[in-house]
């Protein structure tokens, strides 16, 4: 499974736009980048995945180079309820184990 | 829609004693199943994962084990908790041929005293 690469932690005040990058320079060809949220005592909540390129959703924008050695998670004019720990994960579904990795996140807190 | 209920919420036991929480998953057939554990301010670390009734797979060595005797029920067990056993413990699931996106359940918080 591919290591990856994320800040410990992240400061922000509401409204601004967050990026928060990740690096998976082992990512293998089958392998997705899928990014996890997860409040305090609750369990991680799925928020976006991509394979290249970009991708968007209702909550965020994920951006991948074309090497995919990195990616990008994008919040946009984040809420004091956006503060919470992101997870990176790389993963491949193709062999059948469905495992993911996950790391100890960027903890992302959203100042008033 | 598919929902996963984790039971009890909290608990708290003595070192030695035995364990067992459940896991079990609504609207959805064979489901993958996962167990996780989080020590305080840490990262989820993946203890097992079932992909059928019956297959276990375990990714740590350790006093924890798992079963699974129905489609949609994960339970995580053990003989003799220790205080290291304390944590978050989280079931997920995930389903279809080419996904890993897992969905979580709310957790069950152990307190080894």
């Amino acid at each position: 499974l591919a290591k990856t690469t994320q800040p410990i932690s992240m400061d922000s005040y509401e409204g601004q736009e967050v990026n928060i990058t990740c690096s998976h320079n082992n990512i293998a060809t089958n392998d997705y980048i899928t990014w996890y949220q997860q409040f305090p005592s609750q369990g991680p909540r799925f928020i976006i995945q991509g394979y290249k390129t970009k991708v968007t959703n209702e909550v965020a924008s994920l951006f991948i180079p074309a090497d995919r050695k990195s990616s990008t998670l994008s919040l946009p004019r984040v809420s004091l309820s956006d503060t919470a720990v992101y997870y990176c994960l790389v993963g491949d579904s193709g062999a059948g184990s469905y495992q993911l990795t996950f790391g100890k996140g960027t903890k992302l807190s959203v100042i008033p | 829609s598919q929902t996963i209920h984790q039971w009890p919420a909290t608990l708290v036991q003595p070192v030695g004693s035995p364990l067992s929480l459940e896991c079990t998953v609504e609207g959805t057939s064979n489901p993958n199943l996962y167990w996780y554990r989080q020590a305080a301010g840490r990262g989820l670390q993946l203890l097992f994962y079932s992909v059928g009734i019956g297959q276990i797979s375990s990714e740590v060595p350790q006093n924890l084990s798992a079963s699974r005797p129905q489609d949609r029920q994960f339970i995580l067990s053990s003989k003799k908790l220790l205080l290291s056993d304390s944590g978050f413990y989280l079931c997920a699931w995930s389903g279809g041929l080419h996904t890993d996106t897992q969905y979580f359940g709310p957790g069950t918080r152990l307190t080894v005293l």
